[in-house]
């Protein structure tokens, strides 16, 4: 089956650096990918739509300075937090649907565990 | 506005029996709608995936019913067994590419 990864699966950081977290897709191309962030006992909320060659599409609410996406290849997105915060601190996940596959079937990496002192 | 409903209490059931979460939306009409699991910890995995033209979807211990009348999905869990002990998430589909999740619902199945 499809396989997404991330880089790296924890990551510890003092306040004010940044943190680059990897995304790709092991065994398929995907033209789009999307980054989740999940708060503890709470669900996945949508960050942003990322696109190969383009621009990200960031939901309503996320600062695109702060949260800058890369999607450089077909394999593989990045998302950099910039000057990170406390409240930054979450599960992030990314995601990604193969291109052509009916349903919008959706295949996520296993999460980032962000924890920024 | 749209919204997607779990009951955000965990559910506890025991080894054998029948597991049943539900899933209701309101304010649109989702083409399909999908199954995730998540554990702690991890990315959620995909389960099932039911179009709204189907009433009913089985794979192995897991059935999915949608009920387009009544805005409602449930998922059921046959001879659960503590290895099915997660969190659930719903996903109707909204129209967009990406998707939208429920709250999720979490199972303990005890032993």
């Amino acid at each position: 089956g499809a396989v997404v990864s991330q880089h790296p699966s924890r990551v510890i950081c003092k306040s004010g650096t940044s943190v680059k977290i990897e995304c790709r897709s092991l065994d398929f191309q995907a033209t789009t990918m999307f980054w989740y962030r999940q708060f503890p006992k709470q669900s996945l909320m949508l960050m942003a739509t990322s696109n190969e060659g383009s621009k990200a599409t960031y939901e309503q609410g996320v600062e695109k300075d702060k949260f800058l996406i890369n999607h450089a290849s077909l394999t593989l997105s990045t998302l950099t937090v910039t000057s990170a915060h406390p409240e930054d601190s979450s599960f992030y996940i990314c995601s990604a649907s193969l291109t052509g596959g009916s349903g919008n079937e959706q295949f996520f990496g296993p999460g980032t565990r962000l924890t920024v002192l | 506005s749209q919204k997607i409903e779990q009951n955000s209490e965990a559910l506890n059931i025991q080894e054998g029996k029948t597991a049943t979460l539900t899933c209701n939306y309101t304010n649109y009409s989702p083409a399909y709608l999908q199954w995730y699991r998540q554990d702690p910890g991890r990315g959620p995995v995909f389960l099932l995936l039911i179009r709204e033209n189907e009433k009913e979807k089985r794979k192995e211990r897991l059935k999915v019913t949608f009920d387009t009348t009544l805005k409602q999905s449930l998922f059921h869990i046959t001879a659960s067994q503590p290895a099915d002990s997660a969190t659930y998430l719903c996903a109707p589909h909204t129209g967009r590419r990406a998707l939208t999740f429920g709250s999720g619902t979490r199972l303990q199945v005890q032993p």
